[in-house]
């Protein structure tokens, strides 16, 4: 199974200011990577597959990076909407096993 | 657009077998360029993925749940199911369909239901 291990766990950020959360595999994914917005009592959104292409109706202060066993999500100039739960994702094995890293919490400073 | 909504008893006894359904409304189960997932959440931790079914009928499980789960396709009712059988108290979370665009998002979730929350206990 691939491993997915996200830092930091927790994120204090003002509003305005930028993000960098990390996400790492245990093993090479390739660009098999997305990234998920979750806030308290809902379900996932997709904000970035392929490692770095934004999702429909995702806006551009969202990007993505990385490829292999590396990746980050950046957000520019965090809105109030913005501080929730983030997740990555590799769906890279075959037979499929696809796994979800433990999150990284993005609260106000 | 693709839309999904979870259905099911919320409460399960443990050794049981846990039964919930997905609707799909705004394109057909049999459509290829879907696949039709089950992952879940139990309270306070990630993500975990159960399986996914295609239009063909065909499916994956992750190896955590191959020995105890079944996904199907109903494509009278365009739902497709998930059972779990011989639940205990670790099995209680929130249970999710979702899927994707083959083409747009490959095998990126796009698309989730709301998600519902399934308790063990007797």
């Amino acid at each position: 199974e691939i491993v997915m291990t996200q830092s930091p766990a927790t994120l204090s950020v003002s509003p305005g200011e930028g993000a960098t959360l990390s996400c790492r595999a245990s093993q090479s994914v390739s660009s098999n990577l997305a990234w998920y917005q979750q806030k308290p009592g809902q379900a996932p959104r997709l904000l970035i597959y392929g490692a770095s292409t934004r999702a429909a109706g995702i806006p551009p202060r969202f990007s993505g990076s990385g490829s292999g066993t590396e990746f980050t999500l950046s957000i520019s100039s965090l809105q109030s909407e913005d501080f929730a739960f983030y997740y990555c994702q590799q769906y890279h094995n075959w037979p499929p096993a696809f796994t979800f890293g433990p999150g990284t919490k993005v609260d106000i400073k | 657009q693709v839309q999904l909504e979870e259905s099911g008893p919320g409460l399960v006894k443990p050794s049981q077998t846990l039964s919930l359904t997905c609707n799909v409304s705004g394109d057909s189960v049999r459509s290829a360029s879907y696949f039709w997932n089950w992952i879940r959440q139990p309270a306070g931790k990630r993500l975990e993925w159960i399986g996914r079914i295609y239009s063909s009928g065909g499916t994956d499980y992750s190896p955590s749940f191959k020995s105890r789960v079944l996904i199907s396709l109903d494509t009278s009712t365009n739902q497709f199911s998930l059972r779990l059988s011989s639940v205990t108290a670790a099995d209680a979370a929130v249970y999710y369909c979702a899927s994707g665009h083959i083409v747009t998002t490959g095998e990126a979730f796009a698309i989730w239901g709301r998600g519902t929350m399934v308790t063990v206990s007797s």
